[in-house]
């Protein structure tokens, strides 16, 4: 596609409900990125993929929180029995390759409300 | 543990003036520092980054950064602001030992006023 494409842009559940948010990278783009943008707070890491496998899920802030990527291109952020926490902006972003450094080429993310 | 910080969360600047956007690192020199912009209704999107070599790295839409390890600092400028350059510009580090993941600042909202 031209750019990396997130659906939805805007998502309000009710709180313990579970959401998945979806990215689809650039095509050809190897490595992919969630992060997440809380009020207030800098962007900050959840999860890094590599093809299909995350050799880094270290920013993952609890086990309600899973991701998956398939095929090496739409990835999947599960957020299960959402918190009003969780209330952010989840941003994606996708690089061509996973060289440190490389440009990130960012979605326009997908706004959660958890009510 | 590493960590940005951007001075200003909110910089108001007069058409056709200076631009300067100011950006601190903690701890030992990361390996890449970066700045990021992100217009109204837009992803954000690399404006400039450095990794080796020449500490003044010049970026798109006229803007350019310069690493100084001596003061720890990656401020970011333009000579001439021009109303389109209203904008919110992050800057952005990886820390050493994991270039993938980067560390961000709050953002600095800029605004051109006519």
């Amino acid at each position: 596609g031209a750019g990396v494409s997130q659906s939805p842009s805007n998502k309000v559940t009710e709180k313990g409900k579970d959401v998945e948010l979806r990215c689809d990278p650039i095509s050809g783009h190897t490595a992919l990125y969630w992060y997440r943008q809380s009020l207030g707070q800098g962007l900050e890491f959840l999860i890094y993929f590599q093809g299909n496998s995350a050799p880094d899920k270290s920013g993952l802030p609890s086990d309600r929180f899973s991701a998956e990527r398939t095929g090496g291109s739409v990835s999947t952020l599960t957020i299960q029995r959402t918190q009003q926490e969780d209330s952010a902006v989840y941003l994606c972003a996708s690089s061509l390759t996973p060289q440190g450094g490389e440009k990130l080429f960012f979605g326009s993310g997908t706004q959660l409300s958890v009510l | 543990a590493q960590s940005v910080t951007q001075l200003g969360s909110h910089v108001s600047v007069s058409e056709g003036a200076l631009v300067l956007l100011r950006c601190n690192y903690s701890s030992s020199v990361p390996p890449y520092l970066f700045w990021y912009v992100q217009y109204p209704n837009q992803g954000l999107q690399l404006l400039l980054k450095y990794t080796t070599g020449a500490t003044l790295v010049k970026g798109i839409n006229g803007f350019e950064a310069e690493f100084k390890k001596s003061e720890t600092s990656f401020h970011l400028t333009k000579p001439s602001a021009h109303m389109s350059d209203a904008a919110e510009y992050f800057c952005a580090v990886t820390p050493a030992g994991n270039n993938r993941k980067l560390i961000w600042g709050l953002g600095t909202s800029l605004a051109v006023n006519p």
